[in-house]
């Protein structure tokens, strides 16, 4: 999940398992939330997005969970594979505002074979 | 179909030039922006564009201006490159529907060392 420091938050799992990256938003006028994915060398891509009248949204392979009570987010990826590991990053767009999105810091996931 | 095109990819500088990174899109998007990223570090907003002839300062726009005169073209301008812009640049670009907007699409990044 985000955390303040010069570190990339680190997620490691084994191929097969499920991964759950964590994101706390900041800011409750938010409504409308997008997961990226970052592969080395490129630049994010789109994974799956949820608006604020949902609580969650499924994809293929991954879900989004939102809890607006304590604005935090969540990207479920189940049976993570070796082509999953990559940069994860949540962003928020706040209603009434640019539009132009806020990212979090990101997480790093590592699926070792 | 080439989405967000960002020149050059890699470009090295010495302290005090200028130069000017190019971004295009062909997908008739509204919105544009450039994001930097540093090492361990998310993607942090310098300057931003709502439409052709819009622009507004993001987080950190010290040292970079931009301008939108097409639909198509949001260039980010240094005008006198400093070691602290040592960095990755990221323009992106999504569409507006209604009162609402779309995910963003991003280019592949441009690598900048100024020395």
């Amino acid at each position: 999940g985000e955390s303040v420091g010069l570190h990339l938050p680190t997620l490691s799992v084994q191929e097969g398992d499920n991964s759950i990256i964590n994101c706390a938003y900041s800011n409750s006028a938010s409504d409308y939330f997008i997961w990226y994915k970052q592969e080395s060398g490129k630049g994010p891509q789109f994974i799956i997005d949820i608006r604020s009248n949902m609580d969650k949204r499924q994809g293929q392979r991954v879900t989004v969970l939102l809890n607006k009570t304590v604005k935090h987010l969540s990207l479920q990826i189940a049976a993570t594979q070796p082509g999953d590991s990559a940069v994860y990053f949540c962003a928020e767009n706040m209603r009434g505002g640019s539009y132009i999105p806020t990212f979090g810091r990101g997480t790093s996931l590592i699926v070792h074979p | 179909n080439a989405g967000v095109t960002q020149t050059p990819k890699f470009q090295v500088l010495k302290t005090g030039q200028s130069m000017t990174l190019q971004c295009a899109q062909d997908m008739n998007h509204e919105y544009m922006s450039w994001y930097r990223q540093d090492p361990g570090m998310g993607l942090r907003l310098i300057h931003y564009s709502v439409g052709a002839g819009i622009t507004d300062q993001g987080e950190v726009p010290n040292g970079y201006n931009v301008s939108r005169s097409t639909t198509e073209d949001f260039p980010l301008r240094l005008l006198s490159a400093a070691p602290s812009q040592t960095s990755v640049y990221f323009c992106a670009s999504s569409r507006r529907t209604g009162t609402r907007n779309t995910e963003a699409f991003f280019g592949q990044g441009t690598r900048l060392t100024v020395v």
